[in-house]
């Protein structure tokens, strides 16, 4: 099955400045690649997604990027705020899977420090 | 639109008693989920659901069981609880077809003593 690694699992940033989240798959039919934030206390929100006939989609400060060939994906969150501290989990799903299934990395906190 | 509820939001369990946790969602989804969440572990699959009467294992299933009689609920049922049970449990819901988003409900802190 699906073998989602994330990386860092901690991550601490100056309000402002950019924070980077990366993400590796393990199976090459994976098409389907979410982002979710998850505040302290709160449900995991979805927060932006791509899939594989795109390589990079963007929403405002946050932007994920996507490289099929080396089978990883990052978040990028650019001049960030307070608000930005949370957890952040990314996801993969495989069109294998009609079950619509996610196998989640294993989460970074992030800090934005004022 | 109420979206993912569940309910209880907290409970306390001692060792060997059974509960249940009840998930309902208002977006005719047909697909529905169980999560549990453990500090650095991430969110791993418990059980899932197709729709009614449609229920299948994920990644860590023993102890648990399911049951969806109702398109719009979702039940998870813990028969003799354990402490390795003490956890955060989330259901989610997805799309009527296999859109892959799916969105969460607010989750119940169990906690087994």
């Amino acid at each position: 099955g699906e073998n989602v690694e994330q990386h860092p699992s901690t991550l601490s940033v100056q309000e402002g400045d950019s924070a980077v989240i990366k993400c590796t798959y393990s199976d090459s039919a994976s098409n389907y690649f979410p982002w979710y934030k998850q505040e302290l206390g709160k449900r995991p929100q979805l927060i932006i997604d791509i899939r594989s006939n795109v390589g990079e989609k963007k929403d405002q400060r946050i932007a994920v990027t996507l490289n099929k060939t080396a089978k990883h994906f990052s978040l990028h969150i650019t001049e960030t705020q307070p608000e930005d501290s949370a957890v952040y989990f990314c996801a993969a799903s495989s069109p294998a899977d009609s079950w619509g299934k996610l196998q989640f990395g294993a989460g970074t906190q992030v800090v934005v420090t004022p | 639109n109420a979206g993912v509820t569940q309910t209880p939001k907290f409970r306390v369990l001692k060792t060997g008693q059974s509960m249940t946790l009840l998930c309902a969602q208002d977006m005719n989804h047909e697909y529905m989920y169980w999560y549990r969440q453990d500090p650095g572990m991430g969110l791993r699959l418990i059980h899932y659901s197709v729709g009614e009467g449609t229920t299948a294992k994920g990644e860590v299933p023993d102890g648990y069981n399911v049951s969806r009689l109702k398109k719009q609920n979702f039940l998870l049922g813990l028969e003799s609880a354990a402490p390795s049970q003490t956890s955060v449990y989330f259901c989610a819901s997805g799309g009527t077809v296999p859109s892959y988003e799916q969105y969460f409900g607010p989750g119940t802190r169990l906690t087994v003593t």
